[in-house]
């Protein structure tokens, strides 16, 4: 099966500029999450939406950070505007439920790094 | 979120075997146990998960302290695609949180030919 899609693959921009990753997930997948990746850290989860619904948003930054799932399949997530602490690496991860919903893995894209200078 | 401890590094030979252990004195009854890893440039990778008992697949064991308050993950024959940061995470089945992974900083792993 194909596995989860994202792009682009590298994105350079300058501060203060807006950038936006697509995630397309593995067919069938509800579940999808964004993380953030800094170097030398492990990611941190910023967005998890269950079909084109939000089950938690806690930790991304609102007052630049915004995602969307319209049709419950692909998403997007948007930085407006970029700061420097934003460059890092930004995946995209989706998962379906097992039939007892607890043992599930989620299944990750390669990742968009992007650079802010 | 329950908390894991892990060594920061770790060594091995080709086609040796591996045991990287993790550390969850905190981990309650519902927290399953999940390992990941990410190869360089590449998105972490589900390698396995248990709960009480030890479990093998087809990459790796997972071998579990009768107390659950530490695991070791095993690698029977280490090879250079082996090489890797290895994640141990604890995932909480309960409500809002279910399926929600924290990451640590991991183990990153060097195999040496």
């Amino acid at each position: 099966e194909a596995g989860v899609a994202q792009s682009p693959r590298y994105k350079i921009i300058e501060k203060r500029q807006s950038v936006a990753f697509w995630c397309n997930p593995i067919s069938g997948h509800a579940t999808l999450y964004w993380y953030q990746q800094i170097l030398g850290q492990g990611p941190k989860l910023l967005i998890q939406f269950q079909n084109n619904g939000v089950v938690d948003d806690s930790q991304l930054p609102k007052d630049r950070f915004s995602a969307e799932r319209l049709k419950g399949v692909d998403s997007t997530l948007k930085i407006q505007p970029a700061k420097l602490e934003d460059s890092a690496v930004y995946l995209c991860a989706s998962s379906s439920l097992s039939s007892g919903g607890a043992s599930y893995e989620q299944y990750f894209g390669p990742g968009t790094r992007l650079t802010v200078t | 979120d329950a908390k894991t401890t892990q060594p920061n590094s770790m060594e091995s030979n080709e086609e040796e075997p591996v045991h990287l252990p993790c550390n969850h004195s905190t981990i309650s009854g519902t927290d399953y146990i999940h390992w990941y890893r990410q190869l360089p440039s590449q998105g972490p990778e589900y390698v396995i998960h248990g709960l009480t008992s030890n479990v093998n697949n087809r990459m790796a064991s997972l071998a579990i302290a009768e107390d659950r308050k530490s695991s070791t993950l095993i690698l029977h024959r280490a090879t250079l695609r082996d090489a890797a940061v290895y994640y141990c995470i604890l995932r909480d089945i309960r409500g809002s949180t279910l399926g929600r992974l924290y990451f640590g900083r991991g183990t990153q792993l060097t195999v040496w030919p």
